[in-house]
Formats: C-alpha cells, structure tokens, sequence
C-alpha cells in the first residue's frame, strides 16, 4: 500500500497570505494526485486531480505541481473560506490512499 | 449533483447495517461509486467501489469479507451492508461519486456521510 505523507501537520497563515502543502508518496504515482479540502462539519471537496489540473468551479488561486513522489498545492492569496483541512490521496496503485491531512488555519 | 446517505445510526459489536446513498443529478448509471470512511476526528479511509454496471468491485483490506457494497441503477441508489460490525468500523460513511464509469478511485462529488456507531 502507498503511503502518503503530508507537512506540515498545521500551517498558521494570516488572510491574503501565499500557502504551500507538502504531499510525499512513499513510491511513484506518476500523476495520479488529488487534493481535497474539508471544512469542519462538512464532506471533503475535490480541488485538483492528475496533480495539477482544477475541479469545476475551484478558484484559480488553487494550483497544484509535481510528479513522481513529490506534490505541491499552492493557494496564492488565503480567503476565508480556505481556512480548512487538506488531504492529498493517490489512485495510481490500489488502493487509492489519503495522506493524513495538513490543518491550514488563521494566524 | 447530489448524493444523500441514509442508514446509520449506533449499532451493537456483531450486528449488521445498511447503508443507502440516494444519487440525483447526473446519470449515476454512468459513473462508478464508492464509499469513503472518516472516523471522528480522524482521516479518510477508502472502503468500497463499484463500476457502473457492478462488473467490477473491490474493498479495503479492512472490511473484505464483512462489507458488500452493490447498486441499483434503475433506482439511482448505492447501498453498503456491513455485517459483522467492529468498533473500529466507527466512523461517517461518505458516498462518493467516481469521474469515470470505471474504478479511477478519485472522487469529484461526496455526499454529506452517514454516523456509524460500533458501541455495546
């Protein structure tokens, strides 16, 4: 089974301030990656798949990079409503497993 | 889209549930399912899926021979029978919609999950 680890575990950042998640695979996924976010009380919501491309209706401040074993999700400029929980998960190799999830909130 | 589950609820170590997800707005023949589990608190575990016409199924290691999950196209519905129920099952059951009408194992749309209780 891949395991997917994510860092930092928390990351404190102030409103309209540049985000960056980490996203390790334990082997290659090629570009099998997709990051979800999820508010408290709420189901998770898809953001961006194959690594980089956007989901309907995802703001462009959201940009997903990388390849291989090494992710990246950028949000250029926090608003409100991205103060959340972001999992990244792979569905190269079955079965499709979740990192543990980085906790991105108000500083 | 929109994606209702149905069924949970506290349930005794040993005992069985069924779990329903009633799928509107899309062509749910069409598109492979899944349920995904979060325990409170904690994060998301892939538990079943189903391509669109059932002819390809598979589980989580952790609920093989105790899960089944099926669908009914003509009634747009998802189901998961969990028989053999452990504390460790306990969690929200989310129903998630598959982009493809094969496995891809991502999930474009979710439902808002289901409370499973495992408590004697």
């Amino acid at each position: 089974e891949i395991v997917m680890t994510q860092s930092p575990a928390t990351l404190s950042v102030s409103p309209g301030e540049r985000a960056t998640l980490s996203c390790r695979a334990s082997q290659s996924v090629s570009s099998n990656l997709a990051w979800y976010h999820q508010k408290p009380g709420q189901a998770p919501r898809l953001l961006i798949y194959g690594a980089s491309t956007r989901a309907t209706g995802v703001p462009a401040r959201f940009s997903g990079s990388g390849s291989g074993t090494e992710f990246t999700l950028t949000i250029s400029s926090l608003q409100s409503e991205d103060f959340a929980v972001y999992y990244c998960q792979q569905y190269n190799h079955w079965p499709g497993t979740f990192g543990q999830g980085t906790k991105v909130e108000i500083k | 889209v929109q994606l209702v589950e149905s069924g949970g609820g506290l349930v005794q170590p040993g005992r069985s549930l069924r779990l329903s997800c009633a799928a509107s707005g899309f062509t749910f023949a069409d598109y492979a399912m899944h349920w995904v589990r979060q325990a409170p608190g904690k994060g998301l575990e892939w538990v079943s899926g189903i391509s669109w016409n059932s002819g390809s199924i598979g589980y989580a290691d952790s609920v093989k021979g105790r899960f089944t999950i099926s669908r009914d196209n003509a009634k747009n519905s998802l189901y998961l029978q969990m028989n053999s129920l452990r504390a460790e099952d306990t969690a929200f059951y989310y129903c998630a919609k598959d982009p493809s009408p094969y496995q891809l194992l991502y999930f474009d749309y979710w439902g808002q999950g289901t409370l499973v209780t495992v408590s004697s």
